[in-house]
């Protein structure tokens, strides 16, 4: 079983939409977890950390389930600019403040 | 940008081979992390320098090696190219070894023959 699961997708969904993706882990003592986003054939970029009490960025609401162990992201009012891949990353109480990341999962938004 | 860079951009090399990538963190950033990342997956994390010492490394064979100069700049050596090694590699610099925030760079993609 991958530590970080997560749908690869793709969603395809045309602009304005809400769309949600999910994400379990499986490391119960994971500490810290992030949404980062990667366009394609570029480096990851941190879209948003996630904390327990959910919080909010624009258009964009990250939600934790501690007990669960899951993690979601909401996109309101798509964009065509928000098609990317998201991964799904935590980082464990280890040496070496290693992100453990998802494979990712792809969003195309269609005009 | 992030002010990460890593050198050189794309490598193609043979099985066998040897190859050496270059990463210069953003400036003040004594941390730099390696990642590996195959196609269609996500970033695996190698391993990670913080100030000249390793400090953590995940599930990778000795053949992966790497060290921290004195200027924080970082390298990934890799011996003995294997045809699974072809990825994107991607460094991360942060301001300590605890920091969450990490600072992605480009990435050097290797294509192994």
């Amino acid at each position: 079983r991958k530590e970080v699961e997560q749908d690869p997708g793709p969603f395809n969904v045309p602009e304005g939409a809400t769309v949600a993706f999910n994400c379990t882990y499986s490391n119960s003592a994971s500490q810290s977890f992030f949404w980062y986003r990667q366009d394609c054939r570029k480096e990851p970029k941190l879209l948003m950390s996630v904390y327990s009490s959910g919080n909010e960025d624009g258009r964009f609401t990250a939600q934790l389930n501690r007990a669960s162990q899951y993690i979601s992201l909401l996109i309101r009012d798509s964009k065509l600019s928000d098609s990317a891949t998201y991964l799904c990353v935590v980082r464990g109480n280890n040496a070496g403040n290693m992100l453990t990341f998802g494979g990712g999962t792809r969003l195309m938004v269609k005009p | 940008e992030t002010g990460v860079t890593q050198s050189p951009t794309h490598l193609i090399k043979t099985r066998g081979q040897q190859v050496t990538l270059r990463c210069s963190s953003q400036s003040g950033h004594n941390t730099v992390s390696w990642y590996q990342q195959a196609l269609g997956q996500g970033p695996q994390f190698i391993f990670q320098y913080y100030r000249e010492e390793e400090n953590g490394r995940g599930n990778f064979p000795p053949r992966f090696s790497g060290l921290q100069f004195p200027n924080y700049s970082s390298e990934l050596n890799v011996n003995a190219l294997e045809l699974d090694d072809s990825a994107l590699y991607l460094c991360a610099s942060s301001l300590g070894q605890n920091q969450e925030t990490q600072y992605f760079g480009p990435g050097t993609r290797l294509l192994v023959l």
